[in-house]
């Protein structure tokens, strides 16, 4: 089946620095990606989604010059924190959907827990 | 809008069945899906029924769908140590768009 690959799977950065997660599409092209975010004991709840060769689509109260996403190919995309805070530490996660298996079935990546200290 | 809750915990005997409960409000949803998450992982699809079905089973795996009620179920069957885990439903439909998930339910199976 298709995969997503999510890097790095765990971070820790200093308050005010930047981190940036890959999410990679193996085995498949993906026009469209969407980025999570899951708190401790809660649900994804989605930040964006990120569009191959155009802006993101971000949802509402998310920041979007914080959490930027650039997605430049069509088997990857990028979610950059900037100027990270203690706030910003969740889990983050990725997924895509194959449009060869009809887009019915959305693929996560490993997630990466980012830690800000 | 839309929204979709599940129960938060739920605890079986190992051998026993579990069933998660989830409910949904978006009638427009295409799939309902079921995805596992396992500690500090991402999510694993486990199962997903489309919305003209009322019934879908894989192995040991049962998915029922009251379109009426908007109730989706996971039932598991002869639930061992390895099904712990939190089970998240979802419902979207499909294509280029986002799903919308539950606050999971953490299914803890004991001896």
């Amino acid at each position: 089946g298709a995969v997503v690959s999510q890097h790095p799977s765990r971070v820790i950065c200093k308050s005010g620095t930047s981190v940036k997660i890959e999410c990679r599409s193996l085995d498949f092209q993906a026009t469209t990606m969407f980025w999570y975010r899951q708190f401790p004991k809660q649900s994804l709840m989605l930040m964006a989604t990120s569009n191959e060769g155009s802006k993101a689509t971000y949802e509402q109260g998310v920041e979007k010059d914080k959490f930027l996403i650039n997605h430049a190919s069509l088997t990857l995309s990028t979610l950059t924190v900037t100027s990270a805070h203690p706030e910003d530490s969740s889990f983050y996660i990725c997924s895509a959907r194959n449009p060869q298996e009809g887009n019915t079935e959305a693929f996560f990546g490993q997630g990466t827990r980012l830690t800000v200290v | 809008g839309e929204d979709v809750e599940q129960s938060l915990f739920l605890s079986v005997r190992e051998g026993d069945s579990s069933v998660i409960n989830c409910t949904y409000t978006d009638s427009s949803s295409t799939y309902l899906y079921w995805y596992k998450q396992e500690p500090g992982a991402g999510l694993q699809l486990l199962t997903y029924i489309f919305s003209n079905m009322d019934m879908k089973q894989d192995q040991r795996l049962t998915v029922l769908l009251n379109k009426k009620d908007k109730h989706l179920s996971l039932r598991i069957a002869d639930t061992q140590t390895g099904d712990s885990a939190i089970y998240f439903c979802a419902e979207g439909p499909g294509g280029y768009n986002k799903l919308i998930f539950g606050a999971g339910t953490r299914l803890a199976v004991h001896p």
